[in-house]
């Protein structure tokens, strides 16, 4: 199972909104609801962000959505602020039965 | 609160075992199905298993199949990723993860511990 495809950076200055694209096939981003969206600080473990697409855990700023057209997946980030800047990863369930990552895009706030 | 802690980890000489734990606590372990999840040094998330909450279905990523071994003993909250026939490419930050649904398969990871590094090295 090849990672999901996502754009190597994303840059955006404070209160800009920046979006980051998760792209796949129709065995998994397109195929399921399953997809689900990463934060990672340096040195720190992921925290999710987003799952089954759209959702969003309690605790999560608002900020943050997820949306999906086709085999592409999104996660925007409204009102950027200097605490966003970080990795992001999407993961998806794909149709063997596991699930896949995507190849991660850091985020700098200029 | 979701509390996963992760031990085990450590340096392997190429070709050895080792086994990690991940000790559960704020949940009901025996409802929710686990994960194991890696890092590369400077790479990217790689997922590389799924136990079922009573171990009924079980999944591993290609990479490392058949020399991964994941489990779980629900008496004492506690998830396991035993590693045969390790590599240089198994050297990673590996995390344990509680998934968010009690489905029979992964679906995401709401939950993460802090990691244990395993260097495969001579």
């Amino acid at each position: 199972q090849s990672a999901l495809t996502q754009p190597a950076s994303v840059s955006g200055s404070p209160g800009q909104s920046i979006t980051i694209s998760c792209t796949g096939t129709s065995s998994d981003v397109g195929g399921y609801n399953f997809v689900s969206w990463y934060q990672q600080h340096p040195g720190k473990a992921p925290k999710l962000m987003i799952y089954e697409v759209s959702n969003r855990p309690s605790g999560v700023s608002n900020r943050f959505s997820g949306s999906r057209s086709g085999n592409t997946a999104s996660l925007t980030i409204s009102g950027l602020q200097a605490e966003d800047e970080a990795d992001y990863y999407c993961n998806s369930y794909t149709n063997s039965i596991t699930l896949v990552f995507g190849t991660g895009t850091k985020v700098t706030v200029l | 609160q979701v509390q996963l802690v992760e031990s085990g980890g450590g340096v392997v000489q190429p070709g050895g075992s080792l086994r990690l734990s991940c000790a559960a606590s704020g949940f009901s372990l025996n409802s929710f199905g686990m994960h194991w999840v890696r890092q590369a040094p400077g790479k990217g998330l790689e997922w590389v298993a799924f136990i079922q909450y009573d171990a009924g279905h079980i999944y591993y990523a290609d990479s490392v199949k058949g020399r991964f071994t994941i489990s779980r003993d629900n008496s004492k909250n506690t998830l396991f990723l035993q590693m045969t026939s390790l590599g240089p490419e198994d050297t990673a930050v590996y995390y344990c993860a509680k998934d968010g649904r009690r489905y029979p398969y992964g679906t995401h990871f709401d939950s993460w511990g802090q990691g244990a590094l395993v260097t495969v090295s001579s």
